[in-house]
């Protein structure tokens, strides 16, 4: 089942922050996410396996609460390099199992 | 990181004719490789799952008999869309796993345009 992304849209200027969500009805093995630019395949940007993790890189951060099924997506300090689509993909029930997409959130920054 | 390559990038055909997208991984050994579909401006559609040497798995709604999916070793996976219709027009991505814990790689996609 797909998950849910919200918001569907975000833009920001230079230096501002986001927080991207995306919620699953179903229970979760990892949360992926991927951005991807406009006629560029995606991007990965990290994975979060269940047990409430939270992992960042650089301004990027993300966590995953295992017992909601959710996971956010956080954007510190944007740079203009940050604008595109932003995908969470779910793993269900185990490891190594095909993606599950979101409908996508799109990001610009503007300077 | 690992590198997934696709071939070709983009394609053009004649409503009718017959297409076929590579999708190899270079620099690992891929278990399992995944196709996606990917409307303008929509979410990547997983269309199935093929694992080497074995048959591949369609999501519902994918016609097996139109989308051949073939897994011949661990670094190549061939899409074969078969009597292409316009409607079949779409970016193809595939992407590539060792499975387990691995991130899953992406190709750059295949742009196809069915005239």
């Amino acid at each position: 089942q797909q998950p849910v992304q919200s918001p569907q849209a975000v833009i920001l200027r230079e230096g501002e922050d986001a927080v991207i969500n995306c919620s699953s009805s179903k229970a979760l093995y990892s949360v992926h996410w991927y951005r991807q630019k406009h006629g560029e395949a995606p991007v990965f940007l990290m994975i979060l396996l269940k047990g409430g993790e939270q992992k960042g890189h650089e301004k990027i951060s993300a966590s995953f609460n295992e017992k909601k099924q959710q996971s956010s997506l956080y954007l510190t300090a944007s740079q203009l390099s940050y604008s595109g689509t932003y995908f969470c993909g779910t793993e269900g029930n185990q490891a190594g199992t095909a993606l599950i997409f979101g409908k996508g959130t799109t990001l610009s920054v503007s300077s | 990181g690992a590198v997934v390559s696709q071939h070709p990038s983009w394609v053009i055909c004649k409503s009718g004719t017959s297409v076929k997208i590579e999708c190899r991984s270079l620099d690992f050994q891929a278990t399992t490789m995944f196709w996606y579909r990917q409307f303008p401006k929509q979410s990547l559609m997983l269309m199935a799952t093929s694992n080497e040497g074995s048959k591949a798995t369609y999501e519902q709604g994918v016609e097996k008999d139109k989308f051949l999916i073939n897994h011949a070793s661990l670094t190549l996976s061939t899409l074969t869309v078969t009597s292409a219709h316009p409607e079949d027009s779409s970016f193809y991505i595939c992407s590539a796993g060792a499975g387990g814990l691995y991130e899953q790689y992406f190709g750059p996609g295949t742009r196809l345009t069915v005239t």
